[in-house]
C-alpha cells in the first residue's frame, strides 16, 4: 500500500489559469508535507512546506493542508510555462525518523 | 554557497560489478539521505544518517547495498554485485538540522544504468 498518493497525470492548464495538484496519505500520523518541484533530468527542489491545517501562501503558491481529510494541495495561480514541471508531494510520518516518503508526482504542462 | 554535489553523475557498469557514489552534503548540515528514483517514480527512501551515525536503514533492498558516513560529511552508497533492478537514479539530500520540519535540499543524483 502505498503511503502517498498523487494523480501522475499529465495535467495541463494555459498560460495564466490556476494549477491545481492533489495529494493524499495514508492513516498515519503525520508531521510535515514538502512540495518539491523536478524538471526532467533535475533533482527535486523546494517549492512550499506547511505544518499545519489551513492555507500557507507564498508570492504565486498556496499549499493547503487538511489532516482530518489526509489531504494537501498546492495551487499555483498564474501559470507560467516555466512552471511545466514534475511536482512531487513529500511527507515525513510521526515515528519512521526524518525520511519523506514521496508520491509518484504530478507532471504539469502549461500552455503558452 | 556551495550545494549537495554527488559524483560521478552517470555510471554504466556491467551486471555483478560493484559501484560506489559520493555524495557531498552541504557543510555543516547534520542529517544525509539517500534516495533511489525509478524513471517515472517519485523518490524513495534508502537511508539517513546523522552525523557519523546511521539511524535508519529500513529501506535499502538488500544486503548488496551498503552506506556509510564516517566522518559525518561526506557519505559512500556501494552496491555490491551490480543487477539489472539497481538502475536508476541515486539521489542524495542533506538537512541542516535533525527533525522532520527541515527542508532536504538534494544533490543532482547519480544515473546508474546496469547493463
Amino acid at each position: 500500500q502505498k503511503e502517498v498518493e498523487q494523480n501522475s497525470g499529465p495535467l495541463s492548464v494555459p498560460e495564466g489559469a490556476i494549477a491545481s495538484l492533489n495529494c493524499t496519505y495514508s492513516d498515519r500520523g503525520s508531521q510535515s508535507f514538502f512540495w518539491y518541484r523536478q524538471y526532467s533530468g533535475k533533482s527535486p527542489e523546494l517549492i512550499m512546506f506547511i505544518y499545519s491545517n489551513g492555507d500557507k501562501e507564498d508570492g504565486r503558491f498556496t499549499a493547503q493542508l487538511n489532516k482530518a481529510s489526509q489531504y494537501v494541495s498546492l495551487l499555483i495561480r498564474d501559470s507560467q510555462p516555466s512552471d511545466s514541471a514534475t511536482y512531487l508531494c513529500a511527507v515525513n510520518f510521526l515515528n519512521t525518523g526524518n525520511q519523506f516518503y514521496f508520491g509518484t508526482g504530478t507532471s504539469l504542462t502549461v500552455i503558452p | 554557497g556551495a550545494g549537495v554535489s554527488q559524483s560521478p553523475r552517470y555510471k554504466v557498469a556491467k551486471r555483478g560489478q560493484d559501484v560506489a557514489l559520493r555524495c557531498d552534503p552541504i557543510s555543516g548540515h547534520v542529517s544525509l539521505f539517500w534516495y533511489q528514483q525509478a524513471l517515472g517514480q517519485g523518490p524513495e527512501f534508502l537511508t539517513y544518517f546523522q552525523n557519523e551515525a546511521q539511524l535508519d536503514k529500513s529501506g535499502l533492498p538488500s544486503d548488496r547495498f551498503f552506506a556509510e558516513r564516517p566522518e559525518g560529511s561526506v557519505s559512500t552508497l556501494k552496491i555490491q554485485r551490480t543487477q539489472q533492478e539497481d538502475s536508476a537514479v541515486y539521489l542524495c539530500a542533506s538537512s541542516r538540522l535533525n527533525n522532520p520540519y527541515n527542508e532536504q535540499f538534494f544533490g543532482p543524483g547519480t544515473r546508474l544504468t546496469v547493463l
